[in-house]
This record gives C-alpha cells, structure tokens and sequence, in this order.
C-alpha cells in the first residue's frame, strides 16, 4: 500500500491560515486522498477526500499537486478547536476498500 | 441523530477477564469496523464487517473476536484479556458494501472510544 508522511507537529495562531503538506510520493493513479483529525478525547472525524482535482467543503480545502504526489490540507482561519492531530490516508479498492491506514499524523497547535 | 455510539466508555480489566466492547450505529451503514490506538503506533484496524452476517480480520485480529449482530451493532469480545491489550478502542461505519467493494472514496465515522486498561 501507498504510504504518506507528514510533519511531526505544526503551529498556528489563531484566524489565521494553515497549510498542512503531505507526501505519497508511490501513489497509485486510483487512490483517493482522505484527511481526517482526531481532536483530544474523540475519535478521527471526517475532513476531506480528492483525487485529482482540488476540493473545498465548509471545513477546509484540499489541494492536490498535478502529479498527485502530494497533497496540502487549508485551514483558511484557524480557530483554537482546529487544534487536533491530522491524518492524510490513501484508500485503494480491491482488499483494502473501506479500511483506512491510519499513520502518526500532524499533530496541529493553535495559538490564542 | 447519534452516529456511531461506543459503551462502555471506560473499563478496566485484570488480566484473563473476558469483556464485550458494545457499537452501534444508526446510519443504516452498510460497513463496520474496530480500531485500536496506542501511543506512537496511530490506529490499527483489528476486524471488519463489510455487511451483515460478515467479518474479516483486520491488520491486528489475535485475541479478539467480533460478532455482527444485525446491520446495527458490531460487537468486539476479548476472551482473555491481557495487558498488551490496554489500548483505546474505536468502532467506526461507513456505507460502503459488498456492492461497491471497491469504492475508494467512502467516509467513515467514529465513535467516541473506550478506553481499556488490562492490569
């Protein structure tokens, strides 16, 4: 399976944008490109997923580089409940549908 | 609207206790799965269901057992519980099923966890 890397931690203050890289460098052209956060004490909740094209929803928007090996989640005003840690997975049909591969993660700290 | 809904939410067990993790969910998911987490190692994924009346192991399976109670619940069994098996636990669903096996872009949805401790 593709497998992404992502920085340790970042930081942010507070309202403002925040750009979180991932690499997946050995994706393959039928993966999707899924974030999900994890805020302390609950579980990994939804952000985002893509393919190809960039996409925005109501929580943040995904920017995919023309050669899909890496990606950037936006925060474009970053409030203090952002602060969680961020997930980039790539799912791939077949055997592996459904079931995400869950790595260390950005640990994301936002600043008052 | 509950989503997905973990009991207990907390446990402690000695060890060779037996004890059922309960999940529910109430979205009419198709796919249920239970994550384990431990520090440094993110989260693992130990069975799935891709529909009713089915289960597969997932990357971490030793020492658990799940059932599949009906489109509803999946539960996860520890028969004899072991203090490797101290860990937070996530149940998760998603509507994807054996009809779109290979659907790639589907969301899961977590509950909030049980956090075990096997002394």
């Amino acid at each position: 399976d593709a497998k992404t890397t992502q920085p340790n931690s970042m930081e942010s203050n507070e309202e403002e944008p925040v750009h979180l890289p991932c690499n997946h460098s050995t994706i393959s052209g039928t993966d999707y490109i899924h974030w999900y956060r994890q805020l302390p004490s609950q579980g990994p909740e939804y952000v985002i997923h893509g393919l190809t094209s960039n996409v925005n929803n109501r929580m943040a928007s995904l920017a995919i580089a023309e050669d899909r090996k890496s990606s950037t989640l936006i925060l474009h005003r970053a409030t203090l409940r952002d602060a969680a840690v961020y997930y980039c997975i790539l799912t791939r049909g077949g055997t592996s549908y459904g079931k995400l591969t869950f790595g260390q993660g950005t640990i994301l700290t936002v600043h008052p | 609207n509950a989503g997905v809904t973990q009991t207990p939410k907390f446990q402690v067990l000695k060890t060779g206790q037996s004890m059922t993790l309960q999940c529910a969910q109430d979205m009419n998911h198709n796919s249920m799965y239970w994550y384990r987490q431990d520090p440094g190692m993110g989260l693992r994924l130990i069975y799935y269901s891709a529909s009713e009346g089915t289960t597969d192991k997932g990357e971490v399976p030793n020492g658990y057992n799940v059932s599949r109670l009906n489109k509803r619940e999946f539960s996860l069994r520890l028969e004899s519980a072991a203090p490797s098996q101290t860990s937070v636990y996530f149940c998760a669903s998603s509507e994807v099923g054996v009809v779109r096996r290979f659907a790639t872009n589907e969301k899961l949805f977590f509950g909030s966890g049980t956090q075990l401790s096997v002394l």
